[in-house]
């Protein structure tokens, strides 16, 4: 199974939105909507911060939002703050019944 | 609160066998609400799903190691574990556990994780 497709960096301003894409195929993103989202921080395990596309955990900042199109997901950040600095992961069930990750963003804060 | 916890050695040689175990305190593995999941992160490298297991004995393995994965369930002591043959140095990596839910992608509950190197 092929990662799924994510661009290595993004950045922006603090207060500004930027939005990180995730694209597979039909036969993973495209077909389900298990998509999650994960940030990590240096030296740190992963944090869930989207589930099924569009769902935020309790305790999740609502500046913090999913969506999917096709076969492309996409979080977006709003509000962009020094604390949002890290590693952004996507994840997906897929036709074989297992699951495939994203290649990571790092997301820089200006 | 769940808490996960993982153990094993820091340190393995070429050839042999990677075994991690992951202590889950503060809820039962013994669950059809949940899948029991290894993932890992080579040093520097994205994350990479191994494969999980789940209370009915339904496992599933990531294609690419699935050859040389084999995971199991001890609910006695709370406990799933992860046997990796054959390893090499690309097999070193920050090796993760967590909980995922049945009927949906959410991982959310994760082990601080442990350095797995491979080396003789």
């Amino acid at each position: 199974q092929s990662a799924l497709t994510q661009p290595a960096s993004v950045s922006g301003s603090p207060g500004q939105s930027i939005t990180i894409s995730c694209t597979g195929t039909s036969s993973d993103v495209g077909g389900y909507n298990y998509v999650s989202w994960y940030q990590q921080h240096p030296g740190k395990a992963p944090k869930l911060m989207i589930y099924d596309v569009s769902n935020r955990p309790s305790g999740v900042s609502n500046r913090f939002s999913g969506s999917k199109s096709g076969n492309t997901a996409s979080l977006t950040i709003s509000g962009l703050q020094a604390e949002d600095e890290a590693d952004y992961y996507c994840n997906s069930y897929t036709s074989s019944s297992t699951w495939v990750f994203g290649g990571g963003t790092k997301v820089t804060v200006l | 609160q769940l808490q996960l916890q993982e153990s094993g050695p820091g340190l393995v040689k070429p050839s042999e066998t990677l075994s991690l175990t992951c202590t889950v305190s503060g809820g039962s593995i013994s669950s059809t609400n949940y899948y029991w999941v290894w993932i890992r992160q080579p040093p520097g490298k994205g994350l990479e799903w191994i494969g999980n297991i789940h209370d009915s004995g339904s496992n599933a393995y990531n294609p690419s190691l699935k050859s040389r994965v084999t995971m199991s369930a001890d609910t006695s002591q709370n406990q799933f574990s992860l046997n990796l043959r054959s390893v090499t140095a690309a097999d070193t990596a920050v090796y993760y556990c967590a909980r995922r839910n049945y009927g949906s992608g959410r991982c959310d509950y994760w082990g601080q994780g442990t350095l797995v190197t491979v080396s003789s």
